[in-house]
């Protein structure tokens, strides 16, 4: 049972547009979000994360957005850059249990110049 | 200076053999975890340790035997591979797990079981 999903495995984007990841959950127990990034012969690094009591934050062209009721967060990447091209995993926790992440099967980036 | 490091990077092996794969963060870290990334690419938590001390352990067979020397170090044993056992290993470290801190990844072992 997938209680965090990426439902598109793949985006293209063209270099200086606006690349926007959607991430869906099921567990209204989770609290915390976190946007990872994924190169290729490497592990993740972590991008961006997002406490429930906020519904956006921002660092730089990196913004997460998201909706408690719709149980939805979103990535949006602005403007997006070659070297932004990667996977990108949305992941979750609860309180009681921040230790115990659970990821999403991720979504391959590609930004073409 | 690499700050969660992993050995080997690759490994092949037979089925019926033992493994270990080593781990190693010197961020100062609390907290360890083993990942395990499947053919679908899912990543799955395996065991948390922290400060020596197995807090999670999700379903996973007994074959797989996590040992925590120091903080520093949590290294995965593995009896008896299995076909099934094919999959990257990711080491992961964090500062705390009472608190949402992200984690730190080591750069993963490739794991094929022949």
């Amino acid at each position: 049972d997938q209680q965090v999903k990426q439902n598109s495995p793949s985006l293209s984007v063209q270099e200086g547009r606006i690349s926007i990841l959607n991430c869906d959950y099921t567990n209204s127990m989770f609290d915390y979000f976190l946007w990872y990034k994924k190169y290729p012969a490497e592990g993740p690094t972590f991008l961006i994360s997002i406490s429930s009591i906020k519904d956006k934050n921002e660092d730089g062209r990196f913004t997460v957005f998201l909706n408690k009721s719709a149980k939805h967060l979103s990535l949006h990447i602005v403007p997006s850059q070659p070297g932004d091209s990667a996977v990108y995993f949305c992941a979750a926790s609860v309180e009681t249990s921040y230790d115990k992440v659970i990821f999403g099967p991720g979504t391959s980036l590609s930004v073409i110049p | 200076d690499t700050a969660v490091s992993q050995t080997p990077k690759y490994l092949v092996t037979q089925m019926g053999n033992d493994k270990s794969i080593k781990c190693e963060q010197n961020l100062g870290h609390d907290t360890m975890y083993w990942y395990k990334q499947d053919s679908k690419k899912f990543l799955k938590i395996m065991f948390s340790y922290n400060n020596k001390e197995l807090i999670i352990n999700e379903t996973v067979p007994n074959r797989f035997s996590p040992k925590s020397p120091d903080k520093a170090h949590l290294n995965l044993h593995i009896n008896s591979l299995e076909l099934g056992d094919s999959a990257v290993y990711f080491c992961a470290s964090s500062l705390s797990p009472s608190s949402p801190y992200e984690q730190y990844f080591g750069p993963g072992t490739r794991l094929t079981v022949t």
